[in-house]
């Protein structure tokens, strides 16, 4: 099965900073890249999908991009409501694995 | 609105079994593939099984193969996951998703937490 790595594990940035996060799949999956955005003590949420498309109605500051096996998540302007755990998800066929996720915090 | 309603967890002992159902509401049901994701307490998301429209196509985890049976009823806009020989790592909130066209989860409902302890 192919592994999904995620880096870093967390970060803390202050409002305002360009933050980016890594995701490598352990084999090529063309495309089929996804983002979720986890807030505390909520339900994940859809982000990006076919590794660089924006979901309808996520901000324009969130961006996605990649191909093959090394994908990035990248918020362009931190928000205070950005704070959140952030997975990535594999879903070119079984099993849609997901990252490990990476926990983005406030300075 | 698209809804997505989990019901049926709580708690259960080592051994015991469980029936998950996830109820849809303010889309086709019947149109979309369906999935079951799971999340212990403090880590991260667990994809456990997936199901197409028709029945015709599961997948599941390693992790639940030969215990978990996900399954649907179109007509009641309905999924289910019937889980048996629980055991503690199973503890966890478990989620209902749908499978945008494309095969990431567009919606989530809001999991109920199941507990395999004695």
């Amino acid at each position: 099965d192919i592994q999904m790595t995620q880096s870093p594990s967390s970060l803390s940035a202050s409002v305002g900073d360009r933050v980016t996060i890594t995701c490598r799949a352990s084999q090529g999956i063309s495309n089929y890249l996804a983002w979720y955005q986890q807030k505390p003590g909520k339900v994940p949420e859809l982000l990006i999908y076919a590794a660089s498309t924006l979901q309808s109605g996520v901000p324009s500051r969130f961006s996605g991009s990649g191909s093959g096996t090394d994908f990035t998540l990248t918020i362009s302007s931190l928000q205070p409501e950005d704070v959140a755990t952030y997975y990535c998800q594999k879903y070119n066929n079984a099993p849609k694995t997901f990252g490990p996720g990476t926990k983005v915090g406030i300075k | 609105e698209v809804q997505l309603v989990e019901s049926g967890g709580g708690l259960v002992q080592p051994g015991g079994s469980l029936r998950l159902s996830c109820v849809a509401s303010g889309f086709t049901f019947s149109s979309y593939d369906m999935n079951w994701v799971r999340q212990a307490p403090g880590k991260g998301l667990e994809w456990i099984s997936f199901i197409t429209t028709n029945t015709r196509t599961i997948f599941y985890a390693n992790s639940v193969k030969g215990r978990f049976t996900i399954s649907r009823d179109n007509a009641k806009n309905s999924l289910y996951l019937q889980m048996n020989s629980l055991r503690d790592e199973d503890t966890a909130v478990y989620y209902c998703a749908r499978d945008r066209r494309g095969g990431s989860f567009d919606f989530w409902g809001q999991g109920t937490l199941v507990t395999v302890s004695s």
